[in-house]
């Protein structure tokens, strides 16, 4: 059983604030990694980390930022919220030289 | 590049009928691939995956699936649908085992019926 934890799990915010997504994993992995996810669309990469200090943008452009201070959390933060934001974000991680990514439960996230 | 589809947004059966997810890739490298699960208001779970060992996989909650090159085809199967089956299934591949970044399909949902 995997172990990656996303806080909250749901957060309704208006519009202009600036909020945070937590995601902590206690199993030591190296690749961390946030995906957008819109109901009956596939996952999106928006940003990954291959290790401390390590972030980059992924496919799909997003206005989120993300840092890696410490290997098992990887915040992701929106500076200004906006309606477009509204969506469901999941984390992940994976080790090294493993190809499968081990899921958080999720944060959903309605910006009004 | 690579990519996945996945033929069915949604498919219905009865408990106890077979239940077959069908997936296609797209890779201009050997694939790894990947079934996911997902129940509402929650993570992705992983089901199974194939990473050149073996073709047909087996998985957890009874599901298996079969590499078959010469289809670029991940098809994933179950004997006997339950109910506690009914979720959104993701199939995704990877470049390598590398921990490249999965990309995803759009997802199957589906539905058991008593």
């Amino acid at each position: 059983e995997a172990d990656i934890y996303q806080t909250p799990r749901y957060l309704v915010i208006g519009t202009g604030k600036k909020i945070t997504l937590e995601c902590s994993q206690t199993m030591g992995h190296d690749k961390m990694y946030w995906y957008q996810q819109d109901p009956g669309m596939e996952l999106h990469l928006i940003h990954y980390s291959y290790g401390v200090n390590s972030t980059e943008k992924g496919d799909l452009s997003s206005e989120s930022t993300v840092s890696r201070i410490r290997t098992e959390h990887f915040p992701l933060t929106l500076e200004s919220a906006r309606p477009s934001h509204t969506s469901q974000y999941l984390c992940a991680s994976s080790a090294a030289g493993r190809g499968e990514q081990y899921f958080g439960p999720g944060t959903r996230l309605t910006v009004t | 590049a690579q990519s996945v589809t996945q033929l069915g947004s949604h498919v219905s059966v009865s408990e106890g009928a077979l239940v077959l997810l069908r997936c296609n890739y797209s890779s201009s490298v050997p694939p790894y691939l990947f079934w996911y699960v997902q129940y509402p208001n929650q993570g992705l779970q992983l089901l199974l995956k194939y990473t050149s060992a073996a073709t047909l996989v087996k998985g957890i909650n009874g599901f298996e699936a079969e590499f078959k090159k010469s289809e670029t085809s991940f098809h994933l199967t179950k004997p006997s649908a339950h109910m506690s089956d009914a979720a959104e299934y993701f199939c995704a591949v990877s470049a390598d085992q590398a921990g490249t970044a999965l990309i995803f399909g759009k997802g199957t949902t589906l539905s058991v019926s008593s």
